[in-house]
């Protein structure tokens, strides 16, 4: 299966400022990637689609200029939380997989802005 | 549109059994069976592709009804490292890996 790497695990960041997610896939050539957001005791909301070389497509409801999606190529997507506030406090998390298969996941990102 | 599960949340002792029910008002594609531990990202379980379906992995299995849009995930014999909140997952649009995950059900194994 695939590998996928995602960095940081962790990150506290101060109310206002941006903090980027970085999502790897070590072995695997992914045209797509999605990412998660899961607030405690609430289960995995689908936040968008990671698309290389084109635009992010976001859900409803998902402010595409306060997420910042850039998948530049075959093996990395970012997310960019813009002027990050309290409420966005969360676990993000980015997958990968091919259509009817396992979807792999990054480890995960803890957010906390203070 | 999101999938619900039941129960809420269950305690089981080591060795008795469980089910866990995923129900959707949409059709489903696929059913996807994910594991979570707090703070850690979900791990697979198993994934159903047709209706009737049924898979089992050891003491896990589980079985998909797609007239009735609905799987069950069946746990036998517990065991303490079976811990952890369950989500089922359906595939939006159908094989495109883009989960819509259920609302998690949270099971808890005491010795």
């Amino acid at each position: 299966g695939a590998v996928v790497s995602q960095h940081p695990s962790w990150v506290i960041c101060k109310s206002g400022t941006s903090v980027k997610i970085e999502c790897r896939s070590l072995d695997f050539q992914a045209t797509t990637m999605f990412w998660y957001r899961q607030f405690p005791k609430q289960s995995l909301m689908l936040m968008a689609t990671s698309n290389e070389g084109s635009k992010a497509t976001y859900e409803q409801g998902v402010e595409k200029d306060k997420f910042l999606i850039n998948h530049a190529s075959l093996t990395l997507s970012t997310l960019t939380v813009t002027s990050a506030h309290p409420e966005d406090s969360s676990f993000y998390i980015c997958s990968l997989g091919q259509g009817g298969t396992e979807a792999f996941f990054g480890q995960g990102t803890r957010l906390t802005v203070v | 549109q999101q999938p619900v599960q039941s129960p809420q949340a269950v305690i089981l002792r080591e060795g008795e059994d469980a089910v866990i029910n995923c129900s959707s008002s949409k059709a489903l594609y696929s059913v996807h069976w994910y594991r979570q531990k707090h703070g850690e990202a979900p791990v697979f379980l198993m994934i159903l592709l047709k209706g009737g379906e049924q898979k089992g992995h050891e003491k896990i299995s589980a079985s998909f009804n797609e007239k009735k849009q609905q799987s069950s995930l069946y746990l036998t014999a517990s065991q303490l490292s079976y811990s952890g909140t369950y989500f089922c997952g359906t595939e939006r649009g159908g094989a495109t890996n883009k989960l819509i995950f259920g609302t998690g059900t949270l099971l808890a194994v005491q010795p």
